[in-house]
């Protein structure tokens, strides 16, 4: 039972464009959410993140969505770079503190490839 | 210098050996997690400890076994090996006061049982 799905394996985005990374979740005890990028022969690393109490964080080119009647959550790239060719993993904790504080339920991730 | 760093990356081994892989944070944080990428890509976690004592433990075998001789280090220990062990288990890290989820991941280590 995959309480977070990344439904698209793969994306692929021409340098300049806006690249699109969807999630959905079903537990909607979920109440952080949390985009982590991924290179090759490295761990993930935290990228952007959000409260269910939003529906918008931006930094810098990365912005994500959320849109909690939907269950459903989108990291926006924009413009994109070669460099963020990566796996892209979408992650959802609940009970922000507490003993559950890094309890992450990952989706299976989606390869970004940016092309120059 | 690395701030999550996990001994072996790469570890071989036949089926019902022992094995460790070891982990090692130089930020200072309290609390310290494993988490294990199936062959499903699925990243989940397994143990947490903070400050060298288990919080989280989730529906893992008892083969295997966590170990934090202090709040910068995080062993895992496996027992009896079985194909099914064969994995990528990621190391983390986070801070007190840090945003929740909010992890700092080592590189990896490859488990293939044979």
């Amino acid at each position: 039972d995959q309480q977070v799905k990344q439904n698209s394996p793969s994306l692929s985005v021409q340098e300049g464009r806006i690249s699109i990374l969807n999630c959905d979740y079903t537990n909607s005890m979920f109440d952080y959410f949390l985009w982590y990028k991924k290179y090759p022969a490295e761990g993930p690393t935290f990228l952007i993140s959000i409260s269910s109490i939003k529906d918008k964080n931006e930094d810098g080119r990365f912005t994500v969505f959320l849109n909690k009647s939907a269950k459903h959550l989108s990291l926006h790239i924009v413009p994109s770079q070669p460099g963020d060719s990566a796996v892209y993993f979408c992650a959802a904790n609940s009970g922000a503190g507490g003993t559950s504080y890094g309890k992450l339920t990952f989706g299976q991730g989606t390869i970004l490839t940016v092309h120059p | 210098d690395t701030a999550v760093s996990q001994t072996p990356k790469y570890l071989v081994t036949q089926m019902g050996n022992d094995k460790s892989i070891k982990c090692e944070q130089n930020l200072g944080h309290d609390t310290m997690y494993w988490y294990k990428q199936d062959s499903k890509k699925f990243l989940k976690i397994m143990f947490s400890y903070n400050n060298k004592e288990l919080i989280i433990n989730e529906t893992v075998p008892n083969r295997f076994s966590p170990k934090s001789p202090d709040k910068a280090h995080l062993n895992l220990h496996i027992n009896s090996l079985e194909l099914g062990d064969s994995a990528v288990y990621f190391c983390a890290s986070s801070r007190h006061g840090g945003g929740p989820g909010e992890l700092f991941f080592g590189e990896g280590s490859r488990l293939t049982v044979l």
